[in-house]
């Protein structure tokens, strides 16, 4: 089974809400990343876990919180976006995230943010 | 550092002919190299992959891929389109940090029957 599940599928918030998104896999991945894809361009990276520990972090707002609670979850808590927030956020997830890896992407979670 | 371009920003077939989308990478060691499908509305697929083994790689649904070193290329192909490949079409090369991968801007395939 080489799937990552994202909820919701899509998500409509304004500027004050705090929200989430989830992510899963039960591949026994050690590695997870979030993406964020604006229309007709290439997905960006945000962060990456490594055994459950941030690794990588793109310079990414601070009204952007991830948490990886544990090896098969990631979050994404959002508070405070702005409409320029508004894309495609994916996750994907890899085997351990050292040596060159496939990475397995979700379906996304589309947000708008009002 | 690494960089992709990928070299039409569309590609439009008719349904039954050959698929051909290009892809020019830049690195300063071996790369590994990736192409990814993203269909309208979907999470991004992996294709196949090129991990310096054969140079020829073989995907899924009847797409292969050819490293040429000397030209720094890796070229996506397909005998025949068929409607359902109509798709965004993502070359990868694999970053510095093997965590991060460097994306192409992407090429658009249009099938029409």
């Amino acid at each position: 089974d080489t799937e990552v599940t994202q909820t919701p599928k899509h998500l409509v918030m304004g500027m004050t809400n705090k929200k989430s998104l989830k992510c899963e896999q039960h591949m026994g991945h050690r590695a997870m990343y979030w993406y964020k894809q604006k229309a007709k361009k290439p997905p960006e990276l945000m962060f990456v876990y490594s055994y459950e520990k941030l690794s990588i972090n793109e310079s990414v707002p601070s009204r952007f919180s991830p948490e990886c609670p544990n090896s098969s979850l990631l979050n994404l808590h959002l508070h405070a976006l702005q409409p320029e927030d508004s894309a495609l956020y994916l996750c994907a997830s890899s085997m351990t995230g050292g040596g060159v890896e496939t990475q397995y992407f979700g379906p996304g979670t589309r947000l708008l943010v009002l | 550092a690494q960089s992709v371009t990928q070299l039409d920003s569309h590609v439009s077939v008719s349904e039954g002919t050959p698929v051909l989308l290009r892809c020019n990478y830049s690195s300063s060691y071996s790369p590994s190299l990736f192409w990814y499908v993203q269909h309208p509305n979907k999470g991004l697929q992996l294709l196949l992959k090129y991990t310096s083994a054969a140079t020829l790689v073989k995907g899924i649904n009847g797409f292969e891929a050819e490293f040429k070193k000397s030209e720094t290329s890796f070229h996506l192909t397909k005998p025949s389109a068929h409607m359902s490949d109509a798709a965004e079409y993502f070359c990868v090369v694999s970053g510095r940090g093997f965590q991060k991968l460097v994306f192409g801007t992407g090429t658009r395939l249009l099938v029409s029957p």
